[in-house]
């Protein structure tokens, strides 16, 4: 079945550095790939995705991208602010059913 | 916005009680899921339901059942609770095939005594 790895788990950036956060994933056939930011005592927000007919995709300081050849995806932070500080969750959509795998988690904490 | 509640933030149980989870959304969405979240585990998928009264089992099912009467409200159930179970559970739900995006609840955080 597919496994989803996540790297690095802990990460501290200074405020204003961009931060990187990557996951590879088994399965070559899953198709949609989300980014998830849990913030302390809250549940999981999708923050972006990607689908595998796309290579990277943009919103505002975050983007994503993927390498369908090498099986990896990576989340892109840019001008990191303090309130960026959470858990991120990356996660892989085998074709054909209902379920996400989840990376074990990336703490990232933005230094002022 | 889409919007899923959970009953409760908190919850202390004694080993062996049974315990209800509830989670209900209000998009009238068809898909339903039950994770639980551990330090170093991630997410893992304990139960989905992907219409009423209709369930799968997810990767870690044993000691878990759940139930699905109505579309918008999807119970887990820990029939005899260990310690072990003791952990957040979050509930997420998905509009139906044509979308992939999950929405989660705020989880509630169990510990078994």
């Amino acid at each position: 079945g597919e496994n989803v790895e996540q790297h690095p788990s802990t990460l501290s950036v200074q405020e204003g550095d961009s931060a990187v956060i990557k996951c590879t994933y088994s399965d070559s056939a899953s198709n949609y790939f989300p980014w998830y930011k849990q913030e302390l005592g809250k549940g999981p927000q999708l923050i972006i995705d990607i689908r595998s007919n796309v290579g990277e995709k943009k919103d505002q300081r975050i983007a994503v991208t993927l390498n369908k050849t090498a099986k990896h995806f990576s989340l892109h932070i840019t001008e990191t602010q303090p309130e960026d500080s959470a858990v991120y969750f990356c996660a892989a959509n085998p074709p054909g059913t209902y379920k996400y795998i989840f990376g074990t988690g990336t703490r990232l904490k933005v230094l002022a | 916005d889409v919007k899923v509640t959970q009953s409760s933030r908190y919850l202390v149980k004694r080993t062996g009680e049974k315990v209800f989870l509830e989670c209900v959304q209000d998009m009238d969405h068809e898909n339903m899921f039950w994770y639980r979240q551990d330090p170093g585990l991630g997410l893992r998928l304990i139960y989905f339901s992907y219409d009423v009264k209709m369930k799968e089992k997810g990767d870690i099912p044993e000691g878990y059942s759940v139930s699905r009467e109505k579309k918008e409200r999807f119970s887990l159930i820990l029939e005899s609770a260990s310690t072990n179970q003791t952990s957040m559970y979050l509930c997420a739900s998905r509009a139906g095939t044509a979308s992939y995006e999950q929405y989660f609840g705020p989880g509630t955080r169990l510990t078994v005594t």
